[in-house]
């Protein structure tokens, strides 16, 4: 079936720390969205990406599409204990929308 | 406010009964969906709908069953049939476009033993 691969699955920064998480798809995507989940929270849009090449920023975040739009990271600057949680990109195929497997991000203070 | 409303936030189950989740949503919207998460899995798609009366297989339906009579709600049955039905489960909805983003009730997690 349909499939976006997301990595790492799991990260561990020192506060302060840059961290990034990856998406790849096999197919060319029409857009990609991103979404944080805080611990015992539920998915929370943060994004969504639509035109090749794009990036676009929210404070620390900075999102990007890939050149050939089968691709898109998540990159957060200097984290703080706030960034916790799980960050997932999501696809539409038809008129499902695909989550990659997520990438939990801890910080330690 | 508008919003996705989940209840109950925790459900314990005997195994071989039948659950229902309930899900509402004031947003109007007319797509609705659920799904299941697991720890290292992400989120994987039961069922769909979009629109009142009409529903679709996601990618795990085995094992569970919805019906959408009324465009606000969007209930879950979760069957003796489900093998492994332990698990935290999303409602979500959807506005016209498919571009638009989903927003997720706050979830169910149910625990079957």
């Amino acid at each position: 079936g349909q499939q976006v691969m997301q990595i790492p699955q799991y990260q561990h920064v020192q506060e302060g720390e840059d961290f990034t998480t990856y998406c790849n798809s096999s197919t060319t995507l029409s857009n990609i969205q991103w979404y944080k989940q805080r611990p015992g929270g539920h998915p929370v849009f943060l994004i969504q990406l639509v035109k090749s090449g794009e990036v676009k920023k929210q404070k620390r975040l900075t999102f990007q599409f890939g050149e050939a739009k089968k691709n898109s990271s998540l990159h957060i600057t200097a984290t703080q204990t706030t960034d916790v949680g799980t960050y997932f990109c999501a696809a539409p195929y038809g008129n499902k929308l695909v989550f990659g497997a997520g990438t939990i991000l801890r910080v330690k203070s | 406010d508008g919003g996705i409303t989940q209840s109950p936030k925790y459900l314990f189950r005997k195994e071989g009964q039948n659950v229902t989740l309930s899900c509402e949503q004031n947003l109007n919207h007319d797509a609705m969906y659920w799904y299941r998460q697991d720890p290292g899995q992400g989120l994987r798609l039961i069922y769909y709908s979009q629109i009142v009366n009409d529903f679709q297989k996601g990618d795990i339906a085995e094992g569970y069953s919805v019906s959408r009579e009324k465009k606000e709600s969007f209930p879950l049955t979760v069957t003796s049939a489900q093998k492994n039905p332990t698990a935290f489960y999303l409602c979500a909805s959807r506005g016209t476009g498919m571009n638009s983003p989903l927003h997720f009730g706050n979830g169910t997690r149910l625990t079957v033993t």
